[in-house]
This record gives C-alpha cells, sequence and structure tokens, in this order.
C-alpha cells in the first residue's frame, strides 16, 4: 500500500525559533500533498495544499510567511513553522493521494513551542 | 458557513455488536465522502471512500451508507472488537477540489470486552 512518511513524530522547540516538519511518499510520486492541523478534540484543519515544482495555495487565515511549505521533489513535501509561538503548538498532519489506497496520512509531528 | 457534525459523545459498545456512526453536514455539496480511524497521537487511516451517486460501500466488517438527501453518513462496525476502539472521522471533498477535505471532530469508540 501507499506509505508517507512523516518526521520528526514529535518535537519541542523554543519560542521565535523556526522548526521543519518533513513528509516523504516512500513507494509513489506525488505531485500534490496536503498539510493539516488538528488541535486537541478538534477536528482536521486542511492549512495549505503543496504542489511539486510550483507555490503552495494557503487556505484563508492560514499565513503563508509563518508557514512554508516547499514541495522540491515528487516525492518530498516540508513545512516550516518560522518564528514559532506557544500558539502554534499543535499536531500537524501531511497527506498525499495514495490513489487506489485512499488518501494516505503520515503519522503527524507533535509540535510543542515553549 | 459549511459543517460537518459527528457524535462527540463516545460511544461505548459491547463486543461482538454493531457500532453506528453518524455523520452530517449542511451547506455542503461533497462529490464524495470518506471515512477514517484515528488512534490516539496518530495520523487518520483511511477506511472507505462512498461516492456521491453510490448508497452503500463494505468492506469486511465495515458499511458505509451516504444519503445525499437528508445529508447523511452512517458508519456500521458488525461484530466489533477491542481493536477497533479509536476515533472515526468522516470527510467530505469535492471533485473541483481534490483531496481538499473537510473533515468532522470525529466519534471515539470504545469496544469493552
Amino acid at each position: 500500500g501507499a506509505v508517507v512518511s512523516q518526521h520528526p513524530s514529535r518535537v519541542i522547540c523554543k519560542s521565535g525559533t523556526s522548526v521543519k516538519i518533513e513528509c516523504r511518499s516512500l513507494d509513489f510520486q506525488a505531485t500534490t500533498m496536503f498539510w493539516y492541523r488538528q488541535f486537541p478534540k478538534q477536528s482536521l484543519m486542511l492549512m495549505a495544499t503543496s504542489n511539486e515544482g510550483s507555490k503552495a495555495t494557503y487556505e484563508q487565515g492560514v499565513e503563508k510567511d509563518k508557514f512554508l511549505i516547499n514541495h522540491a521533489s515528487l516525492t518530498l513535501s516540508t513545512l516550516t513553522v518560522t518564528s514559532a509561538h506557544p500558539e502554534d503548538s499543535s499536531f500537524y498532519i501531511c497527506s498525499a493521494d495514495g490513489h487506489e489506497y485512499g488518501y494516505t496520512f503520515g503519522s503527524g509531528t507533535r509540535l510543542t513551542v515553549v | 458557513s459549511q459543517k460537518i457534525e459527528q457524535n462527540s459523545e463516545a460511544l461505548n459498545i459491547q463486543e461482538g455488536k454493531t457500532a453506528t456512526l453518524t455523520c452530517n453536514y449542511t451547506n455542503y455539496s461533497p462529490a464524495y465522502l470518506q471515512w477514517y480511524r484515528q488512534d490516539p497521537g496518530r495520523g487518520p487511516v483511511f477506511l472507505l471512500l462512498i461516492r456521491e451517486n453510490e448508497k452503500e460501500k463494505r468492506k469486511e466488517r465495515l458499511k458505509v451508507t451516504f444519503d445525499t438527501t437528508l445529508k447523511q453518513s452512517l458508519f456500521h462496525i458488525t461484530a466489533s472488537q477491542p481493536a477497533d476502539s479509536a476515533t472515526y472521522l468522516c470527510a467530505l471533498g469535492r471533485t473541483d477540489s481534490w483531496g481538499k477535505l473537510q473533515f468532522g471532530a470525529g466519534t471515539q469508540v470504545v469496544v469493552t470486552p
């Protein structure tokens, strides 16, 4: 089946620093990947669509300068949370179209900003 | 505004019984609906997809129905097992924005032996 690998699974960073999260499709190519954020007991909220070789498209209310997305290859998309603050603490998840396997999600990254 | 509602209360069910979950939506015309399983601290795992022109889909012990008139999907787990304990999410999508899913908050299912 289609597998999406996401790293790191957990990260703790100091306020004001930047954190990079990687999302890789292991056995398929993904021209498009999606980044979601999930707060406790809440639904996943789509943040942005990552397009290979072009700029990401962001959902309304998501700051593109704060959440930098790079999709440099057909198997890798990265999300960088810049100048992180405690309110950015959340569970970040990526997904890609695994074709007949449905949308395949990464295992998520728990970001804690202290 | 678009709204997707799933029962926020946990569903406690005895092993062997059928668990039935509901997903209702408003102000939305989805082309397809998906159900996912999510375990604590993990990403969602795809279970089933049903399209707007389909009434019912089955996969092993899982069954999904989709009523676009009622704007509702039902998700059934038959012969439930303790290993089925998890949170189940419904997600809606449209063909003009393939891959961009709108999720419900999920319903937690607890299956006791």
